[in-house]
């Protein structure tokens, strides 16, 4: 079980807005940043999102991120078939002393 | 352009052990954190083990301590995992990833390709 946690699926239409959360604890999300991973089928995961809400050049403005406390969210707007994908949160744990992920979303575009 | 080529991967028995490889380009190795991260066949994706480019600090998950060990040559602009008594649960590909900076808290901002690592007798 991950220590920070994500709906294991998620879907929508193209042009639909879809939101993926990510719940943490206080010693990781409520007190360190949130950074969003995306990895594409049979591909290693790629930055989507850091510091809870900064687009890597490259990324579209469709993709935005939040956070509120011990949780945080990725927002996909105007979706497309290539964003296809499983999705991952990472945070810092001060209390693990180490990285924690969440268990990853699966988003289809129906 | 930041390249990480994974290599070193393979089959491996339990109570064996095996060296995993990253070769790092285009950016100063020396400098920057750097970490192992693994995913089972099927599952999500689990941090393994971090170094920092600031001190040489290392850190590791529980279910690997004492076990792994990560090192790095800066000469050759090379990270290393060295991989010993491993078990089942450890088969999984393993991805080298650069962090931004030198910190440990550093997010993640390049992935190598990965190595599938297969513990079985």
């Amino acid at each position: 079980q991950s220590i920070l946690t994500q709906p294991p699926s998620a879907s929508g239409a193209p042009g639909q807005r879809v939101t993926i959360s990510c719940s943490g604890s206080s010693s990781n999300i409520g007190t360190n940043t949130v950074h969003w991973y995306q990895q594409l089928p049979e591909t290693a995961p790629e930055l989507l999102l850091y510091s809870n809400n900064q687009r890597p050049s490259g990324v579209p403005d469709r993709f935005s991120g939040s956070k509120s406390g011990t949780s945080a969210s990725l927002a996909i707007s105007g979706l497309q078939s290539e964003d296809e994908a499983d999705y991952y949160c990472a945070a810092w744990d001060d209390s693990l002393n180490g990285w924690v992920f969440g268990g990853g979303t699966k988003l289809t575009v129906l | 352009e930041v390249r990480l080529v994974d290599s070193g991967g393979g089959l491996i028995q339990p109570g064996g052990s095996l060296r995993l490889s990253c070769a790092a380009s285009g950016f100063t190795f020396r400098s920057y954190a750097m970490t192992w991260v693994r995913q089972a066949p099927g599952k999500g994706l689990e941090w393994v083990s971090s170094l920092t480019g600031i001190d040489d600090s290392t850190y590791y998950a529980d279910s690997v301590r004492g076990r792994f060990t990560i090192s790095r040559d800066d000469s050759k602009n090379t990270l290393y995992l060295q991989i010993n008594s491993p078990r089942a649960e450890d088969t999984a590909v393993y991805y080298c990833v650069k962090q931004s900076a030198g910190s440990r808290w550093n997010y993640f901002d390049h992935w190598g390709q990965g190595t599938l690592v297969t513990v079985s007798s």
